[in-house]
């Protein structure tokens, strides 16, 4: 059964980088069918797709946030990660990894990120 | 962008009955439609692809139809455990998937 797990800090300071990692397992990333990627959900809101990339580093942002994303992948270790830069309090969110299988089918049980000084 | 529309904000059932939840998209998304459930505290989990298919381990009581602008999911005999918000995503504009802003099903 294929799973993937969020980590990174929960706490950033204001106008500083989020970093957080996806650790993948049960399955390899280097899969071809699939892209892997980024959604968050700010507290009691909706669903915002971040980003995706595919094993060999292909990616795509939401133009509303591109200027301040980078999605990795280190096919070796199994994982991918997102940088989100120069971060505000509207970035406070749950941020979930996920599969990407045309739609979602996969998502890891999210990892809330608090913005504050 | 592709905007995605969900209607109602709340929907309030009781248990055993159906609930119809709506999607609406600003432009055609051809069958390129899936549905979420989401729990407080839990990830997202899909339901339907394809606008019509019910995903892996999915209970046959939910049932998606529509395509072009219009979708519908619902839920024929309302369980206790079915009381959740809703999601509708489009990903016929890939990989800019857009979701809808949700539909909270509660407890009549």
């Amino acid at each position: 059964q294929l799973q993937l797990q969020e980590s990174g800090p929960g706490l950033v300071k204001p106008s500083e980088t989020l970093s957080l990692t996806c650790t993948v397992s049960g399955g390899s990333i280097s899969s071809s069918s699939y892209y892997w990627g980024w959604i968050r959900q700010p507290p009691g809101k909706g669903l915002e797709w971040i980003g995706s990339i595919y094993y060999s580093g292909s990616t795509y942002y939401n133009p509303s946030l591109k200027s301040r994303v980078t999605i990795s992948v280190d096919t070796s270790k199994n994982q991918f990660s997102l940088k989100l830069s120069s971060v505000t309090a509207a970035d406070t969110a749950v941020y979930y990894c996920a599969r990407e299988n045309w739609s979602i089918d996969y998502w890891g049980q999210g990892t809330l990120v608090t913005v504050s000084s | 962008e592709i905007v995605m529309t969900q209607s109602p904000a709340t929907l309030s059932v009781s248990p055993g009955e159906r609930a119809t939840l709506s999607c609406r998209a600003s432009q055609s998304v051809s069958s390129n439609l899936a549905w979420y459930q989401q729990k407080p505290g839990q990830a997202p989990r899909l339901l339907i692809y394809g606008a019509s298919t019910r995903a892996t381990g999915i209970p046959a009581r939910f049932s998606g139809s529509g395509s072009g602008t219009e979708f519908t999911l619902t839920i024929s005999s309302l369980q206790s455990e079915d009381f959740a918000v809703y999601y509708c995503q489009q990903y016929n504009n890939w990989p800019l998937y857009t979701f809808g802003q949700g539909t909270k099903l509660e407890i009549k």
